[in-house]
């Protein structure tokens, strides 16, 4: 029944190693984001995708590259970590077509706690 | 850059006070948001104010809004100890159809005290 979930909830790995972080919701939702969130608590947004389109790219190295195969699952892929990538990611999503009323706000995942060492 | 600043940045009240929160922001919104993080978990959407309203009400919560001093404040009223957590207020900016973004604040963490 969760609405937003992502996997995995952890993820502990080495410097230089490639890995992805996958994001679904059920809530019909064509608008999906990815935020990082700092050890200071500092929520950002670093993609948006609305209707599979890449609508929102802030600056962001290109080792990480989103994907998403449909409306309902954007995925974030983390090539060459570094040990500032450590950090907790947020998925969340918004707007269901049609209805304005219900647009504006974010339902976030759980998030994935990502420790680079 | 960094939208929203809360303050405090923490807050410890004995149950049943009050625990307001403020934010303060630097470019025009479309509307503000307020929500709660619980520790080890996503941020739960509490409050929206738009930017041609003053206040709103939702439960215990009251939520003011000065777009002339762009700052929000966030009262919760007779605290429980569940409202432990973290408030992060939300600026909405983009107006294009699918380009909307929230940019969040720095956060309070506010601490009930039984």
């Amino acid at each position: 029944d969760t609405a937003v979930s992502q996997t995995p909830k952890y993820l502990v790995t080495q410097m230089g190693n490639d890995k992805s972080i996958k994001c679904e919701q059920n809530l019909g939702h064509d608008t999906m984001y990815w935020y990082k969130q700092d050890s200071k608590k500092f929520l950002k947004i670093m993609f948006s995708y609305n209707n599979k389109e890449l609508i929102i790219n802030e600056t962001v190295p290109n080792r990480f590259s989103p994907k998403s195969p449909d409306k309902a699952h954007l995925n974030l892929h983390i090539n060459s970590l570094e040990l500032g990538d450590s950090a907790v990611y947020f998925c969340a999503s918004s707007r269901v077509p049609g209805q304005p009323a219900t647009n504006e706000k974010l339902f976030f995942g759980s998030g994935t706690q990502l420790s680079v060492l | 850059s960094q939208q929203g600043e809360e303050d405090p940045q923490a807050l410890s009240i004995q149950e049943g006070e009050n625990a307001t929160m403020n934010c303060s922001y630097k470019t025009s919104i479309n509307n503000l948001q307020w929500y709660r993080q619980n520790s080890g978990r996503g941020l739960v959407h509490l409050i929206l104010i738009r930017s041609n309203e003053r206040e709103k009400h939702s439960g215990r919560l009251r939520v003011t809004l000065d777009t002339s001093k762009k700052s929000s404040s966030l009262l919760i009223t007779a605290s429980r100890a569940a409202d432990t957590a973290s408030y992060f207020c939300a600026t909405r900016s983009g107006g294009g159809f699918g380009n909307e973004k929230l940019t969040f604040g720095t956060g309070t963490r506010l601490t009930i005290i039984p």
